[in-house]
């Protein structure tokens, strides 16, 4: 069955530093990636995705994340956190062919960044 | 694109009452997914269709839960009779033929 780890329930990081949220996922074969972020009293927002290519994605609000195929990982990173990045981070996989089947999505990550 | 609307963005009801939250998916997206979300269990898949029709309801918890698509741009989620736990937050996601999913701002759903 696939699934999506995201060991750490909360991350907390100063303003100006490098964040990092971790995702691993159980899948066969290659599948497509995806990192959501959510802010309060709204949905999920799409941040980017890993299809094929570069291992290394970037996608909005500066945020990036490397796929490693040997370990499983698909991190989110962020060189500088802004305040404004505090927000709940999902990871979610599909298996390919995917067709339209769901996301699996992991529980979540809450960042909170301080001043 | 005014993205996916969902309505009403709160509700309050009294345990016993029929909620029916509802759903205007983005134009053109064939996909449509209904996902509940709370402190307990985080973000659960309830029911999805492709091109209207149901694909897999293994997520709706009860037989008090019943989703519809009548068609292309519109889709309901009923419950009937709530209870208190189903109180969480509802959302709609459609996809893109780019395989992200489009979120809702999500219901409010609180059953007292």
């Amino acid at each position: 069955a696939q699934s999506v780890a995201q060991p750490e329930d909360q991350v907390n990081v100063a303003e100006g530093n490098p964040l990092t949220v971790k995702c691993t996922y159980s899948v066969s074969g290659n599948p497509y990636l995806f990192w959501y972020v959510q802010y309060p009293n709204r949905g999920l927002q799409f941040l980017l995705k890993y299809i094929t290519g570069d291992n290394l994605v970037k996608g909005s609000y500066g945020f990036e994340a490397e796929f490693n195929k040997s370990q499983t990982s698909f991190h989110l990173k962020k060189p500088s956190a802004l305040v404004s990045d505090s927000a709940l981070y999902f990871c979610a996989v599909r298996p390919r062919p995917s067709g339209n089947t769901p996301l699996v999505f992991g529980k979540g990550t809450r960042l909170s960044v301080i001043a | 694109d005014a993205g996916v609307i969902q309505s009403p963005r709160h509700e309050v009801t009294e345990m016993g009452q029929e909620v029916t939250l509802r759903c205007k998916p983005i134009s053109g997206h064939n996909s449509l997914f209904w996902y509940r979300q709370t402190m307990m269990r985080g973000l659960e898949l309830l029911i999805y269709f492709n091109n209207n029709v149901p694909i897999d309801d293994s997520g709706m918890p009860e037989d008090r839960f019943s989703a519809k698509m009548p068609n292309a741009s519109f889709s309901t989620l009923k419950i009937q009779p709530s209870e208190p736990r189903d109180s969480a937050v509802y959302f709609c996601a459609t996809q893109s033929l780019e395989q992200h999913l489009h979120f809702g701002n999500g219901t409010r759903l609180t059953v007292t």
